[in-house]
């Protein structure tokens, strides 16, 4: 089952700050985030895992909640250069085996001037 | 330089015309993903594989074919192409079988037209 963002669409001013959220109705083992950028490919930001352990980008900072399947990523000081389309994505764990890795619709960001 | 090539970029093809899309990583990753990107519905994932002759099914593998028969390579195979499969299309790869703990590298995509 698909993660669900909110919101949808964020329009920031550069120097803004922005919270993107991403939760899920089955329980999560890993949470991670994607950006994308218009006519570009899905790039890796980072990697929430249980029990507090983190991979990825370091200027850029996430939670994970275990107990409510949810993640925020927070956007700080904003720069042109965040603006992108911003995807949550998790591990639909099939038969205790599969791995079908389920992103969220994602949430579009755009940092003005 | 660490890469995952996908061919061709752009296709247009028409109805019931088999073709196939390449996916190539030089990265010795075991895990690779198929995902096609649609307006408004995000990306979804077709088909993944988690080794070797070791392939299973996404969210939406109908009309869709696989195969895994060497590690660096996953095509996919659309055996009778419908109009329905237009869409931008996503090869991805991942080290270790297990994606849960590790992050994807995605190819450039390939943007499918089928008239």
């Amino acid at each position: 089952q698909q993660p669900v963002q909110s919101p949808q669409a964020v329009i920031l001013r550069e120097g803004e700050d922005a919270v993107i959220n991403c939760s899920s109705s089955k329980a999560l083992y890993s949470v991670h985030w994607y950006r994308q950028k218009h006519g570009e490919a899905p790039v890796f930001l980072m990697i929430l895992l249980k029990g507090g352990e983190q991979k990825g980008h370091e200027k850029i900072s996430a939670s994970f909640n275990e107990k409510k399947q949810q993640s925020s990523l927070y956007l700080t000081a904003s720069q042109l250069s965040y603006s992108g389309t911003y995807f949550c994505g998790t591990v639909d764990i099939r038969d205790n085996y599969g791995q079908n890795f389920v992103f969220g619709p994602g949430t579009r960001l755009s940092v003005l001037p | 330089e660490a890469q995952v090539t996908q061919n061709p970029r752009y296709l247009i093809t028409v109805t019931g015309k088999k073709l196939t899309v390449t996916c190539s990583q030089n990265m010795n990753h075991e895990y690779m993903s198929w995902y096609r990107q649609d307006p408004g519905l995000g990306l979804r994932q077709i088909y993944y594989s988690m080794n070797v002759e070791v392939t299973d099914k996404g969210d939406v593998p109908e009309g869709y074919k696989v195969s895994r028969k060497e590690k660096r390579n996953f095509p996919l195979i659309l055996e009778s192409p419908s109009p329905n499969q237009t869409s931008l299309y996503f090869c991805a790869s991942s080290y270790g079988r297990v994606v849960t703990y590790n992050e994807q590298f995605f190819g450039p995509g390939t943007r499918l037209t089928v008239l």
